[in-house]
């Protein structure tokens, strides 16, 4: 079983929606999660981090976080050409006190 | 990120030929990290290092080695390049084991 899962996409929303990027974990100890967006061809840019349960909002960012269920997901408002990209899901844990990562899900945004 | 570096940033290469890849951080970052990133797999950690001269094996480290000698270099060698080491290879820097910045890669192509 993969540390990190995501779906892989590709994921296509209209221009001016909301996307909602899913991920799921199997290391219960996982401390930190991370999302970054890969654009083709570009290294990874973090775009945001969670630490705790709960909601935790960056502009048009929302990062969700439910460690009892595992779950971590990104929502992206008012969805933009621009934001088309690879989102990669990330969780460091103490297992090894490395990052794992999720092969990415592919978003395109529609004009 | 503007503080990373990674020479070369494209090689090709024969089997057999010893490569060395080369991570260059102005970020006085005590954390580095060397990954590869293929289809499918998404980024996999190959070694870290948690300060000069300390290093560890990340999940896919047969056939590489690492040194850091000071703190702003993290080399990466493949002893004898295999086909299968043919990826991209990204390079990141963390103030801490939580954060990872990444360079922008190294297209390595063995033949």
């Amino acid at each position: 079983q993969k540390e990190v899962e995501q779906n892989s996409g590709p994921l296509s929303v209209p221009e001016g929606a909301i996307a909602s990027l899913n991920c799921t974990y199997s290391d219960r100890v996982s401390q930190s999660f991370f999302w970054y967006r890969q654009y083709s061809g570009k290294s990874p840019e973090l775009i945001m981090s969670i630490y705790s349960n709960g909601d935790k909002e960056d502009g048009r960012f929302t990062a969700q976080l439910n460690k009892a269920s595992q779950y971590v997901s990104l929502l992206i408002r008012d969805s933009q050409p621009s934001d088309s990209a690879t989102y990669l899901c990330a969780v460091f844990t103490n297992t090894g006190n490395q990052f794992y990562f999720g092969t990415g899900t592919s978003l395109t945004v529609i004009p | 990120d503007a503080g990373i570096t990674q020479s070369p940033r494209h090689k090709v290469t024969e089997t057999g030929t010893p490569v060395t890849l080369r991570c260059h951080q102005t970020e006085n970052h005590r954390y580095m990290y060397w990954y590869r990133q293929d289809p499918g797999h998404g980024l996999r950690l190959i070694h870290y290092s948690y300060g000069v001269k300390d290093t560890d094996k990340g999940e896919v480290s047969d056939g590489y080695s690492v040194s850091r000698s000071k703190t702003e270099d993290f080399l990466l060698t493949l002893e004898s390049a295999t086909s299968s080491q043919t990826s991209v290879y990204f390079c990141a820097t963390g103030a801490s084991q939580e954060t990872q910045y990444f360079g922008p890669g190294t297209r390595l192509l063995v033949l």
